[in-house]
């Protein structure tokens, strides 16, 4: 079973700030990692996953986030925030299992909130 | 219209109301699933669907009852429901099947506001 644990429910951050979202999970498999955004009354966007490789990734706006498999964490940066970034931002899991569909194991999810 | 729509958008029902939320998707998916959204709660999966089949029932009270017409469309009948039901619930879609450069990617609609009274 794998389980997702965020560790802090809401973060307040200033304009042009740096942030880091954390996020660790226990799974008894090898999984991949993802973190959606979920903005005002919409639902979720992924906003970035890592399956293998580079332990680093990207998004088109400037997050990322490191995988570090010794300590089972996916934390979430970006080193200047802007209004536009507040939104709640999930961690999930998927099991490395073959074939068929995607089963995503959530975080509670951590509020993101930007003031200027 | 495109990507996932969901209907209605919110919904305030009585405990022994009978509603249905529905889901659409425009993408050619064959893989749907409802998740349940509540305050401080991790999103819930509650049923998948591949090719209309129902592969996934994470012990939802039977007071939900999914259903899968076809590939498109996604409904969640609603009946005797209980005040701690109130939430957001969203439908997802993705591609299925195997693939080697890792999982197909989850869209999600705007989701349903659900208000049991």
């Amino acid at each position: 079973a794998q389980s997702v644990t965020q560790l802090d429910s809401q973060v307040p951050v200033f304009e042009e700030a740096p942030v880091e979202l954390r996020c660790n999970y226990s799974s008894s498999v090898s999984v991949y990692l993802f973190w959606y955004v979920q903005y005002p009354n919409q639902g979720l966007q992924l906003l970035l996953k890592y399956l293998s490789g580079s332990t680093l990734v990207e998004s088109i706006n400037g997050f990322e986030a490191e995988f570090n498999k010794s300590q089972t964490s996916f934390h979430l940066r970006k080193p200047s925030v802007h209004i536009s970034d507040t939104a709640e931002y999930f961690c999930a899991v998927s099991p490395r299992v073959s074939g068929g569909y995607n089963k995503l194991i959530f975080g509670a999810g951590t509020r993101l909130a930007v003031h200027p | 219209e495109t990507g996932v729509t969901q209907t209605p958008r919110h919904l305030v029902m009585g405990m022994t109301n009978k509603k249905s939320l529905k889901c659409e998707q425009h993408l050619g998916h064959n893989a749907m699933y409802w998740y349940k959204q509540s305050a401080k709660k991790p999103l819930e999966l509650m049923f998948v669907y591949n090719f209309k089949e129902q592969t996934e029932n994470n012990s939802v009270p039977s007071r939900f009852s999914p259903e899968c017409p076809n590939s498109s469309h996604l409904f969640l009948h609603l009946h005797t429901l209980q005040p701690e039901d109130s939430a957001l619930y969203l439908c997802a879609s993705s591609p299925t099947g195997m693939v080697l450069a890792g999982p197909w990617t989850q869209y999600f609609g705007p989701g349903t506001r659900l208000t049991v009274l």
